[in-house]
């Protein structure tokens, strides 16, 4: 499968743990972007990466969430002292940033519970 | 603030009619897209429309862009059970991030 990959699908956590995801990009491509959903809306714009740079950060990522993508390949988004509100899908995407490439081809998704 | 509306939030119709979502957006773009996402899973990219008068059909699925309306359309013809899923426009302004609309809940029944 050379499709957009995320690890775990699912976890449930305790609200003040940290948890962290991975995402692991198309492989050629250069651009990594994190998004949020709730239930009944749409994807939320969190933070992007073009190869290790982090060039976007959203007002929506408190200090409570990091992402770094250390060798331009696959990224990590680690939540730190988690809130219920935290709970979401959260959603990696990836595109290869050139002339005639503008889609973001999207992973299965992290669905994140804090009890 | 960008925003993306689309209307209606949720449709229920018969297979085998036809029926178009809408989608306005409140900043220039000339980039739209269109994505599906079915219950749990994550999103599909349908269509991306690069130009005012854009129009790019799939199946029975066919997406059209007036950028100076700021108005993308998706038109469903003779609906099919298989189509039930949500979908979404997006936008991308002069950054390269996703807005995205509130979805459209689409129930195809017999």
């Amino acid at each position: 499968d050379t499709g957009v990959s995320q690890d775990p699908r699912h976890k449930i956590t305790k609200r003040g743990q940290n948890v962290t995801f991975r995402c692991d990009p198309i492989s050629e491509h250069n651009r990594l972007y994190w998004y949020r959903q709730t239930l009944g809306q749409g994807p939320e714009f969190l933070t992007y990466f073009q190869n290790e740079a982090q060039l976007e950060k959203s007002r929506l990522l408190s200090d409570r969430f990091s992402a770094e993508r250390p060798k331009g390949s696959f990224s990590t988004l680690e939540i730190q002292r988690t809130e219920q509100g935290d709970s979401a899908m959260y959603l990696c995407a990836s595109s290869l940033f050139q002339i005639g490439q503008v889609t973001q081809y999207f992973g299965p998704g992290t669905r994140l519970l804090v009890l | 603030e960008l925003k993306v509306e689309q209307n209606p939030l949720f449709l229920s119709m018969q297979e085998g009619k036809n029926y178009t979502i809408y989608c306005n957006y409140s900043t220039t773009s000339d980039r739209l897209y269109w994505y599906r996402q079915d219950p749990g899973k994550s999103l599909e990219s349908l269509f991306v429309l690069l130009s005012n008068g854009a129009v790019k059909q799939e199946g029975r699925l066919m997406a059209s862009l007036d950028t100076k309306a700021r108005l993308s359309t998706l038109h469903i013809t003779a609906a099919v059970h298989d189509l039930s899923a949500t979908y979404f426009c997006a936008y991308t302004g002069t950054a390269s991030k996703l807005t995205f609309g509130t979805g459209t809940r689409l129930q195809v029944t017999l």
